[in-house]
């Protein structure tokens, strides 16, 4: 089962940050947090994980609380492209590195 | 980065027969690859794991004999719906697990395009 919640959907104006929030409360201690997107029909995207230090790569930054229980994906500059659905997903070894997906959140850049 | 396809892409079929859904790793080699189904407007749900070189572990309610999984190289696993009827029509979407980067505790998934299947 999953072991996340997100809001099931959010707008964003074109041009601005696009911060995705995610809750987690019952991550363990080896288990990471992965966000993917996913646009209609298509496989998911990796865009990025971490598992206590917050991490930023060329397609967002992922901010994790120090308790580990929520996270926050940024898209700094959101474009039309990047409306999906967005996934966050926590795993780790112990689980043999499996993905339960929950909802997830419908992102939608609005022009 | 690492680059999954699957093949085919979509698939219309008769009920009753059986499909097989390839998926291939192209520039890295998966010791384990997953296999998701999605109905329309849902999310993925996982159906299997598979291990190259041993069986598939199934999720609960997930029917082994329905779906059967063959992992028999580094590089393909495949998913044969066996008796195909209208209800398996759905999007089928495999990943491979990257390769451990060193010490990293870490395997994020590729996934690959997607299958639509669809039984007629």
């Amino acid at each position: 089962d999953a072991k996340t919640t997100q809001p099931p959907s959010m707008d964003c104006a074109e041009g601005r940050a696009a911060n995705l929030p995610c809750n987690h409360s019952t991550i363990s201690g080896n288990e990471y947090v992965y966000w993917y997107r996913q646009i209609h029909s298509q496989g998911p995207q990796y865009i990025i994980h971490g598992l206590k230090n917050n991490e930023t790569n060329e397609m967002a930054s992922l901010i994790i609380t120090e308790d580990r229980k929520s996270s926050t994906l940024i898209l700094p500059h959101a474009t039309l492209r990047d409306t999906a659905v967005y996934y966050c997903i926590v795993g780790g070894p112990n689980t043999g590195n499996q993905f339960y997906f929950g909802t997830g959140t419908s992102l939608t850049v609005i022009p | 980065g690492a680059v999954v396809s699957q093949h085919p892409s979509w698939v219309i079929c008769k009920s009753g027969t059986s499909v097989k859904i390839e998926c291939r790793s192209l520039d890295f080699q998966a010791t384990t690859m997953f296999w998701y189904r999605q109905f329309p407007k849902q999310s993925l749900m996982l159906m299997a794991t598979s291990n190259e070189g041993s069986k598939a572990t199934y999720e609960q309610g997930v029917e082994k004999d329905k779906f059967l999984i063959n992992h028999a190289s580094l590089t393909l696993s495949t998913l044969t719906v066996t008796s195909a009827h209208p209800e398996d029509s759905s999007f089928y979407i495999c990943s491979a697990r990257g390769p451990t980067s060193g010490s990293a505790t870490y395997n994020e998934q590729f996934f690959g395009p997607g299958t639509r299947l669809t039984v007629l």
